[in-house]
């Protein structure tokens, strides 16, 4: 079947603006992850949903990220006011179960410009 | 706090090498480790997973070693190939079923 999904696969923005980055899950499974990929920073994980909860909010940088998963699938990473730190490759990934056994399978990302 | 190491940062070989790539963590309380590949632009594919009870695991060219004890993992890829080159990133998983990465190893393989 299909992998992970993500929409759109580049954004540019004006600091300031509000995003919405779309990650759409392996069908059936039931884990989500958000990570973000920046030069300076690596990879770092963001939120893991438990399908449409999210035990793990940890990795969120500030208030102005949030994130929700509707359906036990779709979610949606909204970042608000971007700011040039900002600018990424945001990188999303599932798993069937959740359970630390399980390989996390990744999506293309989204490239997040902010001028 | 659990920080993954990866050594060489860059490595350039001819085809036809085998070679061995190297990762180090600071928590030896991690639940399984993975390595994946990343080809520019893309996202990052699976390449082996090693649950903290292994000590390896093989797919086709690669082999994949752990040492949990000592906090080090080894990817072993035989008879390189141009298709191969990639960054090679190691993560290890944590409590909470997230995962912590290295800053990735980058190969690339000389026709």
């Amino acid at each position: 079947g299909a992998g992970v999904s993500q929409s759109p696969s580049n954004k540019v923005t004006e600091k300031g603006k509000d995003v919405e980055l779309r990650c759409d899950p392996i069908s059936g499974h039931t884990a989500l992850y958000w990570y973000r990929q920046s030069l300076g920073q690596g990879l770092e994980f963001l939120i893991y949903f438990q399908g449409n909860s999210a035990p793990d909010k940890s990795g969120l940088p500030s208030d102005r990220f949030s994130a929700e998963r509707t359906g036990g699938s779709v979610s949606t990473l909204t970042i608000q006011r971007t700011q040039q730190e900002d600018s990424a490759v945001y990188l999303c990934a599932s798993s069937l179960t959740g359970v630390f056994t399980d390989t996390q399978y990744f999506g293309p990302g989204t490239r997040l410009t902010v001028l | 706090k659990q920080e993954v190491t990866q050594i060489p940062a860059a490595l350039s070989v001819p085809e036809g090498e085998n070679l061995v790539l190297n990762c180090s963590f600071t928590d030896s309380a991690i639940y399984n480790l993975q390595w994946f590949r990343q080809d520019p632009g893309k996202g990052l594919t699976s390449l082996l997973l090693i649950q903290s009870s292994q000590r390896e695991q093989t797919s086709g060219r690669l082999n994949a070693s752990l040492d949990k004890s000592s906090g080090r993992s080894t990817l072993y890829i035989a008879a390189s190939q141009p298709g191969d080159s990639a960054t090679y990133l190691c993560a290890v998983i944590i409590g909470g079923n997230k995962l912590v990465f290295g800053a990735g190893t980058i190969l690339r393989v000389k026709s």
